[in-house]
């Protein structure tokens, strides 16, 4: 059964980068699955980050473009996350999940981390 | 960019009756890229429901998925009390994918 854990800092100061990483055990990475990441700010929704499959490149959502670096290691099975030049407005929970494909890049998220907490403060 | 509207923001009921979610969509969603979660407090979302209304493994038969083009809901029949929880709708038809804001099922 897969399981997925993110690790990282709880606390990033503002401006700088944040930067996640999801460990991945029990399942392969080079399998036919997306790797995403989402987001939720405290007492809201969630919003999708980012997704990529292991052999093609990663698509964004507009929110976070041109800050986001989504990354795979399959020798270490991790997915890596880096938010740069971060506002108070990125203090969330982080998730990572697997994306089960329903069709070409269209995916939904059928295993999740637990989640982890990340502060932008000074 | 689709944007998702659940209603209600609160549903407060009491086990053994039927909770009705709605998940209405800005435009189409395409071939009914839907899918649904649970959220209890401190956990991560648990799929329940993706392509409108197929259930995800281990789900019990009372949930139960339906709706097509703009308007998605989800019934859970006999509220047990594990189901008091926050339900999300997602569709994944349209890059980028979004959520709705979600729905708080809670105890009468």
């Amino acid at each position: 059964q897969v399981q997925l854990q993110e690790s990282g800092p709880g606390l990033v100061k503002p401006s700088e980068t944040l930067s996640l990483t999801c460990s991945v055990s029990g399942f392969s990475m080079r399998s036919g699955y997306y790797w995403g990441w989402i987001r939720q700010p405290p007492g809201k929704g969630l919003e999708w980050i980012g997704s990529l499959y292991h052999s093609g490149g990663p698509y964004y959502g507009p929110s976070l473009r041109g800050r986001v670096t989504i990354s795979l290691d399959t020798s270490k099975n991790q997915i890596s996350l880096k938010v740069t030049s971060v506002t108070a407005a990125d203090t969330a929970v982080y998730y990572c999940a697997r994306g089960s494909v329903a069709a070409g890049l269209r995916h939904y998220f059928d295993s999740w981390g637990q989640g982890t907490l990340v502060t932008v403060s000074s | 960019e689709i944007v998702l509207t659940q209603s209600p923001g609160t549903l407060s009921l009491s086990p053994g009756e039927r909770a009705t979610l709605s998940c209405r969509a800005s435009q189409s969603v395409s071939s009914s890229y839907l899918a649904w979660y649970q959220q209890k407090p401190g956990q991560a979302p648990r799929l329940l429901i993706y392509g409108a209304s197929t259930r995800a493994t281990g789900v019990p038969d009372r949930f139960i998925g339906s709706g097509s083009g703009t308007g998605f809901t989800l019934t859970i029949f006999r509220l047990e009390p594990e189901d008091f929880a926050v339900y999300h709708c997602q569709q994944y038809g349209n890059s980028p994918w979004t959520f709705g804001q979600g729905t708080k099922v809670e105890l009468k």
